[in-house]
Formats: structure tokens, sequence, C-alpha cells
């Protein structure tokens, strides 16, 4: 069955970094465009990247452009997210997921977040 | 920015009909897709592509899309069903990005 488990989060100061994990099992990893969506605490969801199954394409929210780099290793089943320059308004719990190429990318699996916290 | 709107809320008593709504501008021109996110779990796909329900997804839900707006629809609401109901659709500008609606907190008592 299809596992995705995020790793990584925590407490971080604003202006630092931290780097996210999502191990992945159970499909073809190389075969799937990933994505990261995250969820401010009592908020809604919101989509931050997805990379194409090589990783040759990439496409980030404008609320992240430039302080956030999605990458992966399809060699290691992995999904990663690095997270620099961090905000009070990054505080989330992060979510990987896998898109559903056939049904025209919609992320149809979700891990299970990991949750990021920036404060001073 | 491309924007998605639904209601805040939507009550149900049991048995009776749910249905929730989600306006944006290039719905006409892109699918809409349905979460549910019961409390503390991740969202779970229920619709797709408009209308369409991944394997293992109960009959009661259906969706619809016209114009600028979709409907989710929950015919003969459960308890179980209480939860908040997001859409999902992309913008139509050719810049690739992705958006979900504002959520929809339905109650059903």
């Amino acid at each position: 069955q299809v596992q995705l488990v995020e790793s990584g989060g925590g407490l971080v100061k604003p202006g630092g970094s931290l780097r996210l994990s999502c191990a992945a099992s159970g499909f073809t990893f190389s075969d799937y465009y990933m994505s990261w969506i995250r969820q401010a605490p009592g908020k809604g969801l919101e989509w931050v990247s997805y990379i194409s199954s090589s990783g040759s394409t990439i496409y980030y929210a404008d609320s992240v452009k430039g302080r956030f780099t999605i990458s992966r290793d399809n060699a290691k089943n992995s999904l990663y997210l690095q997270m620099n320059s961090l905000r009070a308004e990054d505080t989330a719990v992060y979510y990987c997921a896998r898109d559903r190429r056939d049904w025209n990318d919609v992320p149809d699996y979700w891990g299970q977040g990991t949750l990021v916290t920036v404060s001073s | 920015s491309y924007e998605l709107t639904q209601p805040p809320s939507v009550s149900v008593s049991p048995g009776q009909t749910a249905r929730i709504t989600c306006s944006g501008d290039a719905l006409p021109k892109k699918y809409a897709y349905w979460y549910q996110q019961k409390s503390g779990q991740a969202p779970v796909l229920v619709i797709y592509e408009d209308s369409k329900r991944p394997s293992g997804i109960p009959e009661r839900f259906s969706g619809s899309s016209s114009g600028t707006m979709a409907t989710l629809t929950i015919s003969g609401a459960q308890v179980e069903d209480e939860a908040d109901y997001y859409c999902y659709s992309t913008d139509s500008s050719g810049n690739h990005r992705r958006v979900f609606g504002t959520g929809t907190k339905v109650t059903v008592l």
C-alpha cells in the first residue's frame, strides 16, 4: 500500500532553516510527480510546491518562492523541502503528497504531516 | 492571485442532503477536486475531475460543475461525514499554480 512518511519538523527561530524529508513506499516513486502542501494551525490547506518525476520541472507558491527548495532522490524514494529564511507565518503542518498523473496531477495520497513551528 | 471560494459552514441532519459550493473564475476550463479532512487527520480525496469517485469512496458523495461553480453533494449524510471539505483546482493563466478552496465545515446533527 502507498505510504508517505514525513520527518524533519520542529521548532526553529525566525530567519532559520529546516529540511523536511518524505520517505515513500508502496509505489514506483520515480514515476510520480510529488507535492508539498501545508496547513497552518486552525487554518485551511495551502499548496506549497510540486516537482516532476525526473525533478526537471518545479513550481512554487508565491509565498515561498525564493526561500524554499523542493528536490527528490529517486534512488532513495525520497522527497525533500529545504526551507530557508523562515517566518512565523510558515508555521504549519507540512504534508507530502503523491500526484496522480492520469487524474491531472491531483494529490491523491498524503502523508500524516510534520509540524514546523517558527518562533523565537 | 487565483482564489476558490467556499461557504464557511454547512449544517445537515443525518440522512439529509448537504451541498457544498466552490466558486472560481477558471472552473469553466479546469477540473474541480474535493477533499475531506477529519479532525487531526490528513485530507482524503473524495471526488476527482469534477464528478468521479476514487475507489473506496461511498456512493453518497457526488460532484458536479457548471460555469464558475463546482458542487460537492453528500446524499443521505452520515454522522461520520462530519469534517472539513476543501475544493482544489488550478489556475488557467498558465502559471502552473495549484489552489485550495477556503474550506467548509460540515456539521451533521
